[in-house]
């Protein structure tokens, strides 16, 4: 079955170190990836999306992610984290039934101490 | 400011009331998609369109729920009779096509509390 796992679900951070979000995935073929950040009280944003090709995708604000076959992983990464950095973080994958309705992490918050 | 307006931002029913909210999809999207967020940040596939034309449901929105899309009208997402378990953030999402490498864009949400 299709399914993605977020492992963790709270990660405190500092503010200017760096950041890594996990996301494991299971899917049969080849799996369009997406991350997601959510604002208090918003809707979803796009940060970065993996479609088949190079394996490390650049985002907005600075962030990127790795997607591994082998390990059927798609992490993300932030090199120095902001304090507006402070959301929760979600990892998605496009479905491959009728209408391509996407599966979802249940999110991994960060917050971010001074 | 996103480009899928949905309306209205909190909604509060009773028990056994019906919920309504709408959702405008971003202009050239043909493909619009309702999900469910709860408390626990778990999402759930409603129902999705293209066009007018469903494309896909599940059973829960078969029996509880009506969706539409109509013609030059919002989109619409409706619960019969609401139940406390309802609670959650509605959010609806478009997309320019179908295809598998397709993009979304999602709207702020609905938050309905039922009482």
């Amino acid at each position: 079955a299709q399914s993605v796992t977020q492992p963790d679900a709270r990660v405190t951070v500092s503010e200017g170190a760096s950041l890594q979000l996990r996301c494991k995935y299971s899917y049969f073929g080849t799996p369009y990836l997406f991350w997601y950040v959510q604002y208090p009280r918003q809707g979803l944003q796009l940060l970065l999306k993996y479609y088949p090709g190079d394996p490390v995708v650049q985002g907005v604000n600075g962030f990127e992610a790795e997607f591994s076959k082998s390990n059927s992983s798609f992490h993300l990464r932030k090199a120095s984290v902001h304090w507006s950095d402070w959301a929760v973080y979600f990892c998605a994958v496009s479905t491959y039934q009728g209408g391509r309705a996407l599966i979802f992490g249940t999110g991994t918050t960060v917050s971010v101490s001074p | 400011n996103s480009k899928v307006i949905q309306t209205p931002r909190y909604l509060v029913k009773g028990q056994g009331q019906k919920a309504k909210m709408r959702c405008i999809p971003e202009k050239g999207h043909p493909v619009v998609f309702w999900y469910q967020q709860n408390k626990n940040n778990e999402f759930k596939f409603l129902i999705n369109f293209q066009n007018q034309e469903v494309l896909q449901q599940i059973d829960m929105t078969e029996k509880r729920f009506s969706a539409e899309c109509p013609s030059n009208s919002p989109c619409s997402l409706e619960i019969q009779s609401s139940e406390a378990g309802d609670s959650a953030l509605y959010l609806c999402a478009s997309s320019p096509h179908r295809g598998a490498n397709s993009d979304y864009t999602f709207g702020s949400g609905t938050r309905l509390l039922v009482i």
